[in-house]
């Protein structure tokens, strides 16, 4: 499969719930990112990685864990999430991320969480 | 901290129309101004950027303006066609953060 991809596209959890997003860029970038889309709200920029090295955490909960095994793989392991917490979680990738220099980012299709 | 703010929020034009949104910014660092189209349960994709050395950038129908002085960029969409439909947002900042979204309507 070409381009950004993610499993799986729609999950149900209850709160006491474990799971997992799964990210896949085929397109040998260097940079992946984790947004949060609710209804009526911006894109919430959550994590970015660069060379799988963690650059950004906007003060986002710990029961929302990101990891990034390699430069094509990204995870976001979640855990005693909350009904709020339901939205569309999308990952995105970018050929580089340099010091604020940012390029075009390329999304996956998201995820739909729900949580009961 | 960084802002970013769009406006406006809703917008319907006429198939045929031109559309503009604009976008205002708090970073004055910013270098980056990217615009995104997403259309209804699909992914956001790259429309149209500018970087802060270019005052303007054209693709076909769409245009991008940009003036660092007054921290504001526009989104222009010409002879807007009903696939034009979709929600717009512009973004930018160290953290590229996004703006609020606006939902264009173009009615045939």
């Amino acid at each position: 499969e070409t381009g950004v991809t993610q499993t799986p596209r729609h999950l149900v959890m209850g709160m006491t719930n474990k799971k997992s997003l799964k990210c896949e860029q085929h397109l040998g970038h260097n940079a992946m990112y984790w947004y949060k889309q609710s209804a009526k709200k911006p894109l919430e920029l959550m994590f970015v990685y660069s060379l799988e090295e963690r650059v950004e955490n906007n003060s986002v909960p710990s029961r929302f864990s990101p990891e990034c095994p390699n430069s094509s793989h990204l995870f976001l392991h979640l855990h005693t999430l909350q009904p709020e917490d339901s939205a569309l979680y999308l990952c995105a990738s970018s050929p580089f991320l340099e010091q604020d220099l940012h390029y075009e980012q390329y999304f996956g299709p998201g995820t739909r969480l729900t949580v009961t | 901290g960084e802002n970013v703010e769009q406006h406006p929020s809703t917008l319907s034009v006429q198939e045929g129309d031109s559309a503009v949104i604009k976008c205002t910014y708090s970073d004055s660092a910013s270098n980056y101004f990217p615009w995104y189209k997403q259309e209804l349960g699909k992914r956001p994709q790259l429309i149209i950027d500018i970087r802060s050395n270019v005052g303007e950038k054209k693709d076909q129908r769409i245009a991008v303006t940009l003036n660092k002085t007054a921290k504001h960029f526009s989104l222009h969409i010409t002879e807007t066609q009903p696939e034009d439909s979709a929600v717009y947002f512009c973004a930018t900042g160290g953290k590229l953060i996004f703006g609020q979204g606006t939902e264009l309507s173009v009615k045939p």
